[in-house]
């Protein structure tokens, strides 16, 4: 299996621009988790999925902020629009509920918002 | 909400030395799970813990759910230098569907 794959691997973008990460999990998987992580924050969780429905979404920022799951095998966390803050490193992770939440991360995003 | 307390914050020993760590939290957790994350990947499993007093090992790693469920601790024996990263820490409820995250240990391990 590949696990995780996230994409891009590194994302440079200007304030106020769109950006989109890209996650497909383990197939076969059916728990999907978007985390940020920062020096200052750690790995914050900021929303959870089952079966591609969202569970917990209290993680996430404010509302420039939306994920979605349209299948099993694709999600994105989208920001519109990009600020400084936002800069972090972003990973996907997925399991399979019932199996007490082994996860398995991507390789993560890394974004720098200018 | 739930709070993990990790310590030490980093640690800097010399390779061959073993490595104790800790996490603490103000409620109990039913699954404690240690992950490494190595420079520029994603977190990776170590050791899973699921009862209260288990012991379970991993190679050179061994990990404890403390008795009281509000603590575990991670051991590394004779460190070598892929040791290097950060480790995490993350508690579970059962069917919360969500793991909380320790803030990490960063190791150093010099030769």
């Amino acid at each position: 299996d590949a696990g995780v794959i996230q994409s891009p691997r590194h994302e440079v973008t200007e304030m106020g621009q769109e950006v989109t990460l890209r996650c497909k999990p383990i197939s076969g998987h059916n728990s999907l988790f978007w985390y940020r992580q920062t020096m200052m924050r750690g790995l914050e969780l900021l929303i959870y999925f089952n079966n591609n429905v969202p569970i917990d979404d209290s993680g996430m920022p404010e509302d420039r902020f939306s994920a979605k799951m349209p299948n099993a095998s694709f999600s994105t966390l989208k920001i519109q629009p990009s600020e400084p803050r936002d800069s972090a490193v972003y990973f996907c992770a997925s399991s399979f509920l019932g199996a007490n939440e082994k996860l398995f991360f991507g390789s993560g995003t890394q974004l720098s918002v200018l | 909400g739930q709070q993990l307390n990790q310590s030490p914050q980093s640690m800097f020993i010399q390779e061959g030395e073993d490595v104790s760590m800790n996490c603490t939290s103000s409620s109990i957790f039913n699954t404690w799970l240690w992950y490494k994350q190595d420079p520029g990947e994603g977190p990776v499993l170590l050791i899973a813990l699921y009862k209260a007093g288990e012991l379970t090992s991993n190679g050179r790693l061994t990990a404890q759910f403390g008795i009281t469920r509000k603590d575990s601790f991670l051991n590394i024996s004779a460190s070598i230098p892929s040791d290097v990263g950060i480790y995490f820490c993350a508690g579970q409820l059962s069917n919360a569907g969500k793991s909380t995250f320790g803030d990490g240990t960063t190791l150093t391990v010099k030769p």
